[in-house]
C-alpha cells in the first residue's frame, strides 16, 4: 500500500522560500504523476502543480513564477519550492498521487487517491 | 480555466436523512471520445487529508459506503449522501481535471448535523 510521508519548514517569514519534499513509501514514481495542493486557513482546495517521474511538469499559472516542482528517483521522493512567500501562503500544503487506471493501452487519471498528512505552513514576520 | 462552483455552501441534515450537494463547471467536463465525465468529490474532515470518494463524476472508490453516489453528466453534478451518518459531518469538493491544467475545485460544501 503506497503511503506518501511529507516534511519541511512550518514557519517562514515574508519572502523566504517555502520548501516541502514528499516520500513515495510501498511504490515507486514511476508511472504516475504527483502533484501538490494547499488548504488556506477557511478556504477551499488549491492546486499547485504536478511532475511525474520523467519531470514532465504542469503548474497552476497563478503561482508558476515562484513555483518549482522536482523529482528525485534515486530517493524516491518529490519537492516543492515556493518563492517570495507571504500570509497569502499560509496554508496546509499536502502532496498526493494521481490515481490511474488502465485501458487496454492508455491510462487515465481519474483524481487523487493517495494523501500526505499534511504541512502546516505559517508565513508571519 | 474551468470554474467549478458548488451549492450550497452549507447545509444541516438530520441524521438518517439525505444530504444533496450540486456542483456546476463554466463548461463542459465530459469527454466525448471516451465518454467519460472529468469530475472527483472529496471529503475533508478537520486535521485529516482529503479523501477521493467519486471519480469520473459517478463511480465511487474502493472502500467508500455505498450511501455516497455521484450522478450529473457535462456541466452539472450531484453528490448524494442517502442516509446521513455522523460520520459523514465534514466539507465535500467537487474538482475537475478535464483536458488541461489548472485542475480547479469548487469552494466546498460543509455538512453538519441537524
Amino acid at each position: 500500500q503506497v503511503q506518501l510521508q511529507q516534511w519541511g519548514a512550518g514557519l517562514l517569514k515574508p519572502s523566504e522560500t517555502l520548501s516541502l519534499t514528499c516520500e513515495v513509501y510501498g511504490g515507486s514514481l514511476s508511472g504516475y504523476y504527483w502533484t501538490w495542493i494547499r488548504q488556506s486557513p477557511g478556504k477551499g482546495l488549491e492546486w499547485i502543480g504536478e511532475i511525474n517521474h520523467s519531470g514532465s511538469i504542469n503548474h497552476n499559472p497563478s503561482l508558476k513564477s515562484r513555483v518549482t516542482i522536482s523529482v528525485d528517483t534515486s530517493k524516491n521522493q518529490f519537492s516543492l519550492k515556493m518563492t517570495s512567500v507571504t500570509a497569502a501562503d499560509t496554508a496546509v500544503y499536502y502532496c498526493a498521487r494521481w490515481a490511474r487506471q488502465q485501458v487496454l493501452n492508455n491510462y487515465y487519471y481519474y483524481g487523487m487517491d493517495v494523501w500526505g498528512q499534511g504541512t502546516t505552513v505559517i508565513v508571519s514576520s | 480555466d474551468i470554474v467549478v462552483t458548488q451549492s450550497p455552501d452549507s447545509l444541516a441534515v438530520s441524521l438518517g436523512e439525505r444530504a444533496t450537494i450540486n456542483c456546476k463547471s463554466s463548461q463542459s467536463v465530459l469527454y466525448s471520445s471516451n465518454n467519460k465525465n472529468y469530475l472527483a468529490w472529496y471529503q475533508v474532515k478537520p486535521g485529516q487529508p482529503p479523501k477521493l470518494l467519486i471519480y469520473w463524476a459517478s463511480t465511487r472508490e474502493s472502500g467508500v459506503p455505498d450511501r455516497f453516489s455521484g450522478s450529473g453528466s457535462g456541466t452539472d453534478f450531484t453528490l448524494t449522501i442517502s442516509s446521513l451518518q455522523a460520520e459523514d459531518v465534514a466539507v465535500y469538493y467537487c474538482h475537475h481535471y478535464y483536458s488541461i491544467p489548472p485542475w480547479t475545485f469548487g469552494q466546498g460544501t460543509k455538512v453538519e448535523i441537524k
